[in-house]
């Protein structure tokens, strides 16, 4: 029983394409993130959700729209995709009430991403 | 201002020998501090955390780390070392009450049989 699930695992697409990410978690969290990590395994933090609103946009460009339609699901829509967006994305959760930011006491539970590559 | 420093990039061991994989953090205030392990091609996986309890924190797989404030540290360690361990770990600088959760760059661990 997966905690928190990321679909597709591999994505391969051309440049100028659209595509989605899902993720889902079933942990019961309120928190959601997704994270970008590079090729030198750097994680950066790109959107933070809590109970489906909106937390964090951390200087991502506009082709890139996070959408939650409850507070266990966090999908990425990127439009216009670039060489430069290839990396593996990480959805994850964690157990914050509330959240002004992505902090944590407790910890994030990590999907096992999706390694995107744009060619 | 908060950050996590990784002091190697590369660890290597020996099979059945000790590991230590060395974090610094730099905090206006007492955080919260995480280890996270990434085998190859997977996501990552929570080993253990120090949220102001105890500062030797046991966590999964044999791991434990140990807060020393005055020396901002919170070293990783495991009196031996299996094969299975070979992976990238990350140590996290976080905490409510105005903090980020910023990761550190990752040590690759290599165990040698």
């Amino acid at each position: 029983d997966t905690a928190v699930s990321q679909t597709p695992k591999y994505l391969v697409t051309q440049m100028g394409n659209d595509k989605s990410i899902k993720c889902e978690q079933n942990l019961g969290h309120d928190t959601m993130y997704w994270y970008k990590q590079d090729s030198k395994k750097f994680l950066k933090i790109m959107f933070s959700y809590n109970n489906k609103e909106l937390i964090i946009n951390e200087t991502v460009p506009n082709r890139f729209s996070p959408k939650s339609p409850d507070k266990a699901h966090l999908n990425l829509h990127i439009n216009s995709l670039e060489l430069g967006d290839s990396a593996v994305y990480f959805c994850a959760s964690s157990q914050e009430i509330s959240s002004n930011d992505w902090a944590t006491n407790y910890g994030y539970t990590f999907g096992s991403g999706t390694r995107l590559t744009v060619v | 201002a908060q950050s996590v420093t990784q002091l190697d990039s590369h660890v290597s061991v020996s099979e059945g020998t000790p590991v230590l994989l060395r974090c610094n953090y730099s905090s206006s205030y007492s955080p919260s501090l995480f280890w996270y392990v990434q085998h190859p091609n997977k996501g990552l996986q929570l080993l253990l955390k120090y949220t102001s309890a105890a500062t030797l924190v046991k966590g999964i797989n044999g791991f434990e780390a140990e807060f020393k404030k005055s020396e901002t540290s919170f070293h990783l360690t495991k009196p031996s070392a299996h094969m299975s361990d070979a992976a990238e770990y990350f140590c996290v600088v976080s905490g409510t009450g105005g903090f980020k959760t910023i990761f550190g760059a990752g040590t690759r661990l290599f165990v040698k049989a």
